[in-house]
């Protein structure tokens, strides 16, 4: 079955990098995204990789995927209070419609 | 407007009642996503449509939960007898056909918090 799981909190000083992990369960996943969730706002996609990479980047932004022990991570370089916000991880499996969403990390900035 | 659109922002209702909620998708949308994110949790699929019909409706919990999209747009949530474990924000999405679903990418509104007492 599907399960993606997050830890639920994450606190960071400004200017500082950001590491927030995710695991999931399904082999079979064909693609794996970030989304971003700000306060009173809908989910916005951050970034996403396919399977068949281990590594993306975009501009402030590292994903990583380690696809034998199911591990993604997001990497925010130079962590700006503008990105707290609680971050969700999802895979989407086969071609599958429905994304299936992590538990959601919630990421704190502080000065 | 140019994002997605839902209505009610907020809904309390008791339990029992009836009630729709209603999704607005980008214009030329195709594809369109109810999901469900009770408090703390990721949001969980309820239901996609393409075009007018539901292509996968395998994640509406029970037959008191239904939606519509009969024109190919606009769509409703439909809940009957309202329970009290409904309560959550109902989250709208639609994507593109071709690049979108392709990759995944939704685009999601700000969605309809219910809260039945």
């Amino acid at each position: 079955g599907e399960d993606v799981e997050q830890s639920l909190f994450l606190s960071v000083r400004e200017g500082d990098s950001s590491v927030i992990n995710c695991t999931y369960t399904d082999s079979s996943s064909t693609y794996l995204y970030w989304y971003k969730q700000e306060p009173g706002a809908g989910l916005q996609l951050l970034t996403y990789i396919f399977s068949n990479m281990d590594m993306k980047q975009d501009q402030r932004l590292t994903v990583l995927l380690n696809k034998k022990d199911k591990h993604l991570s997001l990497r925010i370089a130079d962590t700006q209070t503008g990105d707290s916000a609680i971050y969700f991880c999802a895979e989407r499996t086969g071609t599958a419609s429905k994304l299936t969403f992590g538990t959601g990390t919630r990421l704190q900035v502080t000065l | 407007g140019a994002g997605v659109s839902q209505t009610p922002s907020n809904k309390v209702t008791e339990k029992g009642k009836y009630v729709e909620l209603r999704c607005d998708p980008i214009s030329g949308h195709t594809a369109l996503y109810w999901y469900r994110q009770s408090l703390g949790q990721g949001p969980e699929f309820l239901i996609y449509f393409q075009g007018t019909g539901a292509a996968d409706d395998s994640g509406l919990p029970n037959d008191r939960f239904f939606a519509v999209r009969p024109e190919g747009s606009v769509s409703t949530l439909k809940i009957q007898r309202t329970e009290r474990g409904d309560s959550a924000v109902y989250l709208c999405a639609s994507s593109p056909e071709g690049g979108g679903i392709l990759t995944g990418e939704l685009f999601f509104g700000e969605g309809s918090r219910l809260t039945v007492l």
